[in-house]
């Protein structure tokens, strides 16, 4: 059973960092591109970054670019996403998300985490 | 950068009617479309990929169709268990994905 299980959400400061991990079980990790999504409360999904299953290719929306770094540790089945410089508007619940093609750059998510929950506030 | 539009932005529609959600490209993605449903409180979960395959599990009265830049999902006969948020996404440029701003479904 495919499971992702977020972790390292928490009440922070602005400007203050934060390290999400995801913790994949139930497949084989290192075939798949791995994302993060993000829903602040009572909004829509927004994407936040994706990476490919070797690293190669990484990607980020605009409102994070700069502030925020994907990475993987597949010899531990485990994504991560530090986020520095945060602002008010990143408070979200942020989601763990798997591709669903094996190897493939272009890929819809099958499997989604709980979320674990991102509040930026003095 | 290609935008993702979706109308309505909200239905309240009765049990058995057909409801139709149009999601829009603001550039062609040839099928590179995903739909998903979100009920209040819950994980997205994915509807339909590559714009109109089902994915398994997913009850026949859902359909997709389109290719290019317009997009539907179709529920032919609305159940009550279908009320939630259904979102497009597209997929046609690794890692970048994007979703559409969400229409929600309730029930009249």
């Amino acid at each position: 059973e495919v499971q992702l299980v977020e972790s390292g959400g928490g009440l922070v400061q602005p400007g203050r960092s934060l390290r999400l991990s995801c913790a994949a079980s139930g497949f084989t990790f290192d075939d798949y591109a791995m994302h993060w999504v993000r829903q602040a409360p009572g909004k829509g999904l927004e994407w936040v970054s994706g990476i490919s299953w070797n690293s190669g290719s990484i990607g980020y929306a605009d409102s994070v670019k700069g502030r925020f770094t994907i990475s993987r540790d597949n010899a531990k089945n485990s994504l991560y996403l530090q986020m520095n410089s945060l602002r008010a508007e990143d408070t979200a619940l942020y989601y763990c998300a798997k591709a669903a093609l094996k190897l493939r750059p272009l890929s819809y998510f099958d499997y989604w985490g709980q979320g674990t929950l991102v509040t930026v506030s003095s | 950068d290609i935008q993702m539009t979706q109308s309505p932005s909200s239905l309240s529609a009765s049990v058995g009617d057909r409801v139709t959600i149009t999601c829009r490209a603001s550039q062609g993605i040839s099928n590179y479309l995903a739909w998903y449903q979100q009920k209040p409180g819950k994980v997205p979960k994915l509807l339909i990929y590559a714009a109109s395959t089902l994915q398994s599990g997913v009850p026949s009265r859902f359909s997709g169709s389109g290719s290019g830049t317009d997009f539907t999902l179709t529920i032919s006969s609305l159940q009550p268990e279908d009320v939630a948020t259904y979102y497009c996404q597209k997929y046609n440029s690794a890692p970048l994905v994007t979703f559409g701003p969400g229409t929600k479904v309730d029930i009249k």
